[in-house]
C-alpha cells in the first residue's frame, strides 16, 4: 500500500540555521511528491513538487527537495531557517485513482531566537 | 490566499446531528477535494469530484456524502454524528484533477461534536 513516513514529529532549530525534514515514501510506480506547509489557523500551502526530471527541485520560500529513488526519499530542505518558518510540513505522495494524495503525518517545526 | 473559500470556519454541534459544509474552488477550477485532518488519522482524503462528477473515492464514512453542483461549488455532508468526527476539513481545488496538477486548499471547517 501507499504510505508516506515523516520520522520526526517535531524538530526545532534555531533561527538562521539549516533545516532538514525527512520524507520517506512506500509507492508502486513513479511517484509525484510534494511538500506542503500549514501555518497556524491556515490551510494547507504547496512548498514545492516532483513529477520527474531533475531530481533537485526548487520551490517558494527558499526551500528544495531532492528526490533520491534508491532511497525512496523525499527531504525537504532549506539553508538559513526563519522564525516565519514555524508551522506544520506534510509531504504527500500520488496520483491513486484520480488525484489523491496520501499524507504523512506532518513534522512540526519551531525556531528558536 | 489560496482562492478556495470554505465556509463556515467553526462548528459545534452534538452527537446525532447533521451539518453541511460548503466549498468554492478558485475560479476556474473544475476539480474539488475534501480531506479530513484529525489528532489521530492525520491527514486523509475523502472525495473527489470533477464537473460535479465524482471521480475518487477515499476514507470517506457511509455517513458522509458530498456532491458538487453546477456552479462548481461543493458541499459535504456529515450525518449522524459522532465525537469521533470532529476534525478539520479541508476542500481543494485544482484545474481539472490531473494527476499532474497542484492542489489548492481552503482555510479548512473546524467541526466539534460536543
Amino acid at each position: 500500500a501507499q504510505s508516506v513516513t515523516q520520522p520526526d514529529i517535531h524538530i526545532t532549530v534555531s533561527e538562521g540555521a539549516s533545516l532538514e525534514l525527512r520524507c520517506n515514501y512506500s509507492y508502486g510506480a513513479t511517484p509525484y511528491l510534494f511538500w506542503y506547509v500549514q501555518s497556524p489557523g491556515q490551510g494547507l500551502q504547496l512548498l514545492l513538487k516532483y513529477f520527474s526530471g531533475d531530481t533537485l527541485v526548487q520551490g517558494i520560500k527558499g526551500f528544495e527537495a531532492e528526490f533520491k529513488r534508491s532511497q525512496s526519499s523525499f527531504n525537504l530542505r532549506k539553508p538559513s531557517v526563519h522564525w516565519s518558518d514555524a508551522a506544520e510540513y506534510f509531504c504527500a505522495v500520488g496520483p491513486l485513482n484520480g488525484n489523491k494524495l496520501v499524507f504523512g503525518a506532518g513534522t512540526i517545526l519551531r525556531v528558536k531566537s | 490566499d489560496s482562492g478556495v473559500t470554505q465556509t463556515p470556519k467553526h462548528l459545534i454541534t452534538a452527537t446525532g446531528q447533521r451539518v453541511t459544509l460548503r466549498c468554492s474552488p478558485r475560479s476556474g477550477d473544475l476539480s474539488v477535494y475534501w480531506y479530513q485532518q484529525s489528532l489521530d488519522q492525520g491527514l486523509q482524503f475523502l472525495i473527489q469530484y470533477y464537473n460535479g462528477e465524482e471521480r475518487a473515492k477515499g476514507n470517506i464514512l457511509e455517513r458522509f456524502s458530498a456532491q458538487q453542483f453546477p456552479d462548481l461549488h461543493s458541499e459535504l455532508n456529515l450525518s449522524s454524528l459522532e465525537l469521533g468526527d470532529s476534525a478539520l476539513y479541508f476542500c481543494a481545488s485544482s484545474v481539472a484533477g490531473g494527476a499532474l496538477e497542484t492542489q489548492y486548499f481552503g482555510p479548512g471547517t473546524r467541526l466539534l461534536v460536543l
